[in-house]
């Protein structure tokens, strides 16, 4: 079976600065995805980031990047310039290639940011 | 296009109650899912469904049904309400695997 652990269950950072995110996974499938979804207060599930297990180079999406170890099974999320939109709970996900689009998913780590 | 829609947003219910959260998305996608999110647990598979016709249990199954009749809905039934199964239920849509999830705006459900 495939866990997902989150060990941040909350985290705060100053608007402007950077924060990371940890999140480690334990699967013995070779091709696999991994997700971080964000939850605002509006309850709505939004994607902000995927990676893909056989692709080497980390994946960035503007002031959203990851630091992707395979042979750690650790994918954190790093974001820079933090806003008080990014005020959310994230999740991080996981995938793998054979399950049929199922996710399963870590606890969620609730990120305060400060102005 | 709505994306994917959920009715009712919000619901109260008496244990022993029957109810159905509707399901729908208009992006032809064959892959569709059902999660609850409770507090602490992140979201947890219900069922799934691979294409109409097609559907198959996730991590907590029991006390729901579901059935996948056309490829646009996919309804999750509560077949006899329990307090345990207050939740936050999430229906999501995809196009195929790797693929991102599309997540429909969640119902709450209070079990009394």
């Amino acid at each position: 079976a495939q866990t997902v652990t989150q060990s941040q269950p909350e985290m705060s950072v100053q608007e402007a600065e950077t924060v990371t995110l940890s999140c480690t996974y334990d699967t013995s499938e070779n091709n696999y995805y991994l997700f971080w979804y964000k939850q605002p207060p509006s309850r709505q599930m939004i994607l902000v980031i995927r990676q893909e297990a056989y692709k080497q180079q980390n994946a960035t999406e503007n002031r959203f990047s990851v630091n992707f170890q395979k042979a750690a099974k650790s994918f954190s999320l790093k974001i820079s310039d933090s806003q008080l939109g990014d005020t959310a709970m994230y999740f991080c996900a996981f995938m793998t290639g054979t399950s049929g689009s199922r996710l399963t998913f870590g606890e969620g780590t609730q990120l305060t940011v400060n102005p | 296009n709505a994306g994917v829609t959920q009715t009712p947003k919000f619901q109260v219910l008496k244990t022993g109650q029957s109810m159905t959260l509707q399901c729908a998305q208009d992006m032809n996608h064959e892959y569709m899912s059902w999660y609850r999110q409770d507090p602490g647990m992140g979201l947890r598979l219900i069922h799934y469904s691979v294409g109409a016709g097609i559907t198959d249990q996730g991590e907590v199954p029991n006390g729901y049904n579901v059935s996948r009749s056309t490829t646009e809905d996919f309804p999750l039934r509560l077949l006899s309400a329990a307090p345990s199964q207050t939740s936050v239920y999430f229906c999501a849509s995809t196009p195929g695997v790797a693929y991102e999830q599309y997540f429909g705006p969640g119902t709450r459900l209070t079990v009394t």
